[in-house]
């Protein structure tokens, strides 16, 4: 089946470590975010790119980047880690705007 | 930039019952409100949306309803069954932009 895959699905580190998490999606869809949840805070925007030259801020960019390296590979990275970054990441894409689908999510916890 | 607001955050009722939850949105020029379901450990996943240029959507048990005057929308769940048990998120979109509400969790009791 056609899914978005995040890799790793779980990940302890400790305060200052450089963290990649990882999506990967075989749907064919242009569109691939990067999402955020904390409990009563929803999902909250990190990144988005619509294709492979094309990256954006969402509304919590700071302290994160991103790279698209393919049309279907799509990384998120924490440059140096801080405990309030501790949280559950979730990869997703859409064709055109759309019905989202979403990755497993990646949980990260930030000693 | 667009805000959502959503309440109640914590729902829970009767298995059979009725359950309602509601949203606002800040940003007149939103134009499409999705409502996703996310099971404990799961994905989020779509369950319903509407567009701006319609009032009330329905699929089986669930339904949304959308005030674009006051800019609120709602989702509907009737005859609630344990499997209803999840949160539930409402977004909103402006131009490229998805916003998501804070969650509401919805617990069904047998």
């Amino acid at each position: 089946d056609a899914d978005v895959t995040q890799t790793p699905r779980n990940r302890i580190t400790k305060t200052g470590k450089r963290i990649m998490l990882e999506c990967s999606q075989t749907k064919g869809h242009d569109r691939m975010y990067w999402y955020r949840q904390d409990p009563g805070l929803g999902l909250r925007l990190i990144y988005y790119s619509f294709d492979v030259k094309d990256i954006n801020k969402g509304e919590i960019s700071d302290g994160y980047s991103v790279s698209r390296q393919a049309q279907a590979k799509f990384s998120l990275s924490l440059e140096s880690a801080i405990p309030n970054q501790t949280a559950l990441y979730f990869c997703a894409t859409t064709q055109g705007t759309g019905e989202l689908f979403f990755g497993e999510g990646s949980r990260l916890t930030v000693l | 930039g667009e805000n959502v607001e959503q309440h109640p955050s914590t729902l829970s009722v009767q298995e059979g019952d009725s359950a309602v939850i509601k949203c606002t949105y800040s940003d007149s020029a939103s134009n499409y409100f999705p409502w996703y379901k996310q099971e404990l450990g799961k994905r989020p996943q779509l369950i319903i949306d509407i567009r701006s240029n319609v009032g009330e959507k329905k699929d089986q048990r669930i339904a949304v309803t959308l005030n674009k005057t006051a800019k609120h929308f709602s989702l509907h769940i009737t005859e609630t069954q344990p499997e209803d048990s999840a949160v539930y998120f409402c977004a909103a979109r402006t131009g490229n932009m998805l916003t998501f509400g804070g969650g509401t969790r919805l617990m069904v009791k047998p």
